[in-house]
């Protein structure tokens, strides 16, 4: 079975301080993570994901296989990136039919404060 | 860039009625899905679907539902007799094939029933 957990429902950090959203996931098998990010009022989109290791927005996060975590960090947060994000997970090599649905987190809502 | 487009934005329906949900996925996507999610709660998978069928799909997904590709580019989600439980906000979303593939999200489709 595939869990992800992100602990924090709300976070609240001031503008210019670093910010570290928390991921972690439960799956036997190879995963794939992916951050989405919701804008009020706007639509699931990709902000990052742990295969492609770079970094949008000037955020990044590394997949940890022994914490089994994903934690999204800015070193700086922005009031521009408040919204909500949402951690998921994607079971890799189940091949392309089966096992390509994305698990998600319950979401963090993250308020930069000016 | 292409987007995903769902409609209607907002539906209401009495209980016991059946309703369409539509989507137009990407164009050029193959794998196609549905999610939901329950007013404060999480995004949960409910169906893929692939070369014109079912690939895979929750428990949540019973008989109550279907999916269908009706004319190569509408996506649709029938949701037979609906109940209030069934009140949510219902994502499609597409993906091109390959596993290093993102999935793009419509803005969903709120449906509230009454």
């Amino acid at each position: 079975a595939q869990r992800v957990t992100q602990p924090e429902k709300l976070l609240s950090v001031f503008k210019g301080a670093p910010v570290e959203l928390k991921c972690n996931y439960s799956y036997s098998g190879s995963p794939e993570l992916f951050w989405y990010v919701q804008y009020s009022r706007q639509r699931l989109q990709l902000l990052l994901r742990h295969i492609s290791r770079e970094s949008i927005k000037g955020f990044t996060a590394d997949l940890n296989k022994g914490e089994t975590s994903f934690h999204l960090k800015k070193p700086f947060a922005q009031e521009e990136d408040s919204a909500m994000y949402y951690c998921a997970l994607r079971a890799r090599g189940a091949g392309e039919t089966s096992g390509s649905r994305l698990t998600f987190g319950e979401g963090t809502q993250l308020t930069v404060n000016p | 860039e292409p987007e995903v487009t769902q409609t209607p934005s907002h539906q209401v329906t009495q209980m016991g009625q059946e309703v369409i949900l539509r989507c137009v996925p990407i164009s050029n996507h193959l794998y196609f899905y549905w999610y939901r999610q329950i007013l404060g709660q999480k995004v949960e998978f409910l169906v893929s679907f692939y070369n014109n069928e079912i690939s895979e799909k929750s428990e949540i997904f019973d008989d109550q539902f279907s999916v269908e590709r009706p004319d190569g580019s509408n996506f649709t989600l029938k949701i037979r007799s609906t109940k209030l439980e069934d009140s949510a906000m219902y994502f499609c979303a597409s993906r091109k094939g390959g596993w290093n593939t993102e999935a793009f999200f419509g803005q969903g489709t709120r449906l509230t029933v009454v």
